[in-house]
């Protein structure tokens, strides 16, 4: 059973600074890291997908991996009181399903 | 807007009720999920079909039935539900069931089991 860990928060930042999500995770199989965003009574959406080891960026955002210690982080650069949501962390791989985390919530203070 | 319509968006039963959840996607997807979503649990995955036919079904209660006619629109059959049944509850699609692949979900039916 693949378990997805993240910290629930509240996670509070300033407006401005930099937020780090963080996640880790139990199966050394999956191959597929995803972040997805939800506001307060929305779906999630994508935020931002990986797969190799290493960092990706996409504008503000930042996903970074590390298979080795198991671990998938997301930092937000530049927080917005518009990136106040909760951030889910996802993972599948194969003909695995994708498990999801219980979600971080930030809170960007302004 | 997403390109995962579902419909209701709220809905309110009784135990005893029957109702059905409708969700359509106009991705050209092939894959299709049911997920529940309530407060301080992950995504719990319901059932997955892909290309129509069923490939998971996560123990879920014989009181919730899917229905999944062909790759565009999926149902989601509901009768005697429990109060903790109350949920929201988010279809979703991707190009395969692959766990590669990401998943774009509806904007979700918030149901209220009374």
């Amino acid at each position: 059973q693949k378990e997805v860990e993240q910290n629930s928060g509240p996670l509070s930042v300033p407006e401005g600074a930099i937020a780090s999500l963080n996640c880790t995770y139990s199966d050394r199989g999956s191959q597929s890291f995803f972040w997805y965003r939800q506001y307060s009574g929305k779906s999630p959406e994508l935020i931002m997908s990986i797969y190799s080891n290493g960092d990706k960026e996409d504008g503000r955002f930042t996903a970074q991996l590390n298979k080795a210690s198991q671990y998938v982080s997301l930092l937000i650069r530049d927080s917005q009181p518009s990136d106040s949501a909760t951030y889910l962390c996802a993972l599948g791989g194969g003909y695995q399903k994708v498990t999801f985390g219980i979600g971080t919530k930030l809170q960007v203070i302004p | 807007e997403t390109g995962v319509t579902q419909t209701p968006r709220h809905l309110v039963m009784g135990m005893t009720n029957k109702k059905s959840l409708k969700c359509e996607q106009h991705l050209g997807h092939n894959a299709m999920y049911w997920y529940k979503q309530s407060a301080k649990k992950p995504l719990e995955l319901m059932f997955v079909y892909n290309f129509k036919e069923q490939t998971e079904n996560n123990s879920v209660p014989s009181r919730f039935s899917p229905e999944c006619p062909n790759s565009s629109h999926l149902f989601l059959h509901l009768h005697t539900l429990q109060p903790e049944d109350s949920a929201l509850y988010l279809c979703a699609s991707s190009a395969s069931s692959l766990g590669t692949d990401t998943q774009y979900f509806g904007p979700g039916t918030r149901l209220t089991v009374l």
